[in-house]
């Protein structure tokens, strides 16, 4: 069964370094979605992708967050420099979303960041 | 914008047992989807059941079923039979299909279920 992949799974890094995130969507997917998920609540849209082109990234802290689909295939999501805040999980979603229709939501292992 | 409350951070069932997760919504939307997921410990997120607000039919899935309640904007969960393998975070989603957050999914902060032997 296709699913969507992460990595790394766990990250461990000092505030003020640089870290980044992988995903890859389902094939055929183009619609990818990361969340940010605070420990004991739920997630949290940080931005959304069609293909290569953002969508929505309102929520994302464009100060320090950033990311990018260039192929409208995986997905980087890279944070610089890195908060005591910013630990938490990240996840990574896609669906097969044709406009108009909605489709599930697949979601991947997620990331757990730890900043010390 | 949209909000969605789940009153219950935690709750726990024997099993065997049913149980019923609580969730309540906000918005002024009249076309929109609500889900139910589940995330296991340790364990990625996976879809429970889904409703159309168009749908006055109550979504079941096997074991699952959701008592939506449109003009009370309530959506609960009811878990029949409960399993020790439904011990999870499960939480309450809602998602505008149109527009340009089109397919976001605005979460609640979730209700932990443990189902004990």
């Amino acid at each position: 069964e296709a699913e969507v992949a992460q990595s790394p799974r766990y990250k461990i890094t000092e505030k003020s370094q640089a870290v980044a995130f992988w995903c890859d969507p389902i094939s055929g997917h183009a619609t990818l979605y990361w969340y940010r998920q605070i420990l004991g609540q739920g997630p949290e849209l940080l931005v959304q992708f069609q293909d290569e082109s953002v969508v929505d990234d309102s929520q994302l802290p464009k100060d320090r967050f950033s990311a990018e689909r260039l192929k409208g295939v995986d997905s980087t999501l890279k944070i610089q420099p890195a908060e005591l805040g910013d630990s938490a999980m990240y996840l990574c979603a896609s669906s097969f979303t044709p406009r108009g229709m909605v489709y599930e939501q697949y979601f991947g292992p997620g990331t757990r960041l730890t900043v010390t | 914008a949209q909000t969605v409350t789940q009153s219950q951070p935690e709750m726990s069932v024997q099993e065997a047992e049913t149980v019923t997760l609580s969730c309540t919504y906000d918005t002024s939307e009249s076309n929109y989807y609500l889900f139910w997921y589940k995330q296991p410990p340790s364990r990625q997120m996976i879809l429970v059941i889904r409703q159309e607000a168009y749908k006055q039919q109550n979504a079941t899935e096997n074991r699952f079923s959701v008592n939506f309640q449109k003009a009370a904007k309530s959506f609960s969960l009811k878990i029949s039979d409960s399993q020790l393998g439904d011990t999870a975070m499960y939480f309450c989603a809602f998602m505008r299909p149109y527009g340009g957050s089109q397919g976001n999914l605005i979460f609640g902060k979730g209700t932990k279920l443990s189902v004990k032997p």
